[in-house]
């Protein structure tokens, strides 16, 4: 397997832009998670899915965030309205299943996608 | 929610030391407690993973041990090379499935 597929890797954008990220998740793989990186907060966990279903979205910093999973093979991140303050490096990452199912599940990540706004 | 700390923040040894990374969280109600790797501008590779039931597991020269009941984890390095050079960074499985991250050991082993 490819492992999890991230598009783009890198973004600029003006603020005010609509900014989308796209996640391909390791085929088979029930469970996807939506990170961000920065100096200051280190990976935050921003939301994650199981069986594309939401299960947690408390970490979407504002409603200018949402998160989408249409089907197993794919998730996007949009950003809309995009600020400057949303510079930061996006990680996608995968796993077989959730803990709860099996206890040595293990999470894969994707190579992550750099986002500046200017 | 869970907090996840790891000390030190950095690291700077030189070649063929041993070493020892630290992470503590704050619950102790997990499942799971992965270690990753990132190197400069990548992705996230992962380690070792322990589960909650587990004491420790090793791959190579690292070896990692979980003590769940007081919230802490190392990550052993034996005889580190300068391709060790890397962020480390541990990652707790909570009893919601969600996976929390530290910020990371930044460290440097120099030849």
């Amino acid at each position: 397997d490819a492992g999890v597929i991230q598009s783009p890797r890198h973004e600029v954008t003006e603020m005010g832009q609509e900014v989308t990220l796209r996640c391909k998740p390791i085929s088979g793989h029930d469970y996807l998670f939506w990170y961000r990186q920065t100096m200051m907060r280190g990976l935050e966990l921003l939301i994650y899915f199981n069986n594309n279903v939401p299960i947690d979205d408390s970490g979407m910093p504002e409603d200018r965030f949402s998160a989408k999973m249409p089907n197993a093979s794919f998730s996007t991140l949009k950003i809309q309205p995009s600020e400057p303050r949303d510079s930061a490096v996006y990680f996608c990452a995968s796993s077989l299943y959730p803990p709860l199912k099996v206890l040595n599940t293990e999470a894969f990540f994707g190579q992550g996608t750099r986002l500046t706004v200017v | 929610k869970q907090e996840v700390t790891q000390i030190p923040a950095a690291l700077s040894v030189p070649e063929g030391e041993n070493l020892v990374l630290n992470c503590s969280f704050t619950d102790s109600a997990i499942y799971n407690l992965q270690w990753f790797r990132q190197d400069p501008g990548k992705g996230l590779t992962s380690l070792l993973l322990i589960q909650s039931s587990q004491r420790e597991q090793t791959s190579g020269r690292l070896n990692a041990s979980l003590d769940k009941s007081s919230g802490r984890s190392t990550l052993y390095i034996a005889a580190s090379q300068p391709g060790d050079s890397a962020t480390y960074l541990c990652a707790v499985w909570g009893n919601n499935n969600d996976m929390r991250f530290g910020a990371g050991t930044r460290l440097t082993v120099k030849p």
